[in-house]
């Protein structure tokens, strides 16, 4: 079993589009990420959930939107579409104490045409 | 501003030898420094973890040696073979940010056989 699972895996979108990820988790986590890592293999921290508490990192323009149906998904949902958005996308679990793995999906390469 | 810097960006190893990566990090609360290992197309995994208040973590061919005062810390992959050959990312985090990790730039080792 996928301990935590993104789709789809490749996205190919034109400019403007809305589009969104999927995430699911069965790790039993309290916590859910989305990470972005950029052409330059850099990982940066989007956002976090936890019990319905979001963190946004101030970087992270406001057409991403994280949505959290229950504790087990968070879903990435992207507005109006640029060509700097292109990068691949992923998401994580973890449990909120010291000491504990966060685990990351496979990830979803996202092309902005 | 970065606040964990890794180097080298790049590292080439004859198969057998000692890979050596280090980090350097500003935020003194953060308080749990993994390294995450990714092979291409897949998303980071959790290779070994250190708290600040153990000076060194061995698991099998990989350690971790940490230096609190110097906000310092390396990774050793001793005998390395070729199935090592990966980005190296090492990583902090702290219970005052929900657990997020701020990664390093990675280190793109390859292992030659």
């Amino acid at each position: 079993d996928t301990a935590v699972s993104q789709t789809p895996k490749y996205l190919v979108t034109q400019m403007g589009n809305d589009k969104s990820i999927k995430c699911e988790q069965n790790l039993g986590h309290d916590t859910m990420y989305w990470y972005k890592q950029d052409s330059k293999k850099f990982l940066k921290i989007m956002f976090s959930y936890n019990n319905k508490e979001l963190i946004i990192n101030e970087t992270v323009p406001n057409r991403f939107s994280p949505k959290s149906p229950d504790k087990a998904h968070l879903n990435l949902h992207i507005n109006s579409l640029e060509l700097g958005d292109s990068a691949v996308y992923f998401c994580a679990s973890s449990q909120m104490t010291v000491n504990t793995e966060a685990f990351f999906g496979q990830g979803t390469r996202l092309t902005v045409v | 501003q970065q606040q964990v810097k890794q180097s080298p960006q790049s590292l080439i190893v004859q198969k057998g030898g000692i890979s050596i990566i280090n980090c350097a990090y500003e935020n003194t609360a953060f308080d749990y420094f993994p390294w995450y290992q990714q092979f291409p197309g897949k998303g980071p995994a959790l290779l070994i973890a250190i708290r600040p208040d153990v000076s060194e973590k061995k698991e099998g061919r990989f350690t971790i040696s940490f230096n609190k005062s110097a906000k310092q810390f390396s990774l050793h992959i001793m005998d390395s073979q070729p199935g090592d050959s990966a980005t190296y990312f090492c990583a902090a985090t702290s219970s005052g940010s929900a657990r997020q990790l701020t990664f390093g730039s990675g280190t793109q080792l390859t292992v030659l056989p």
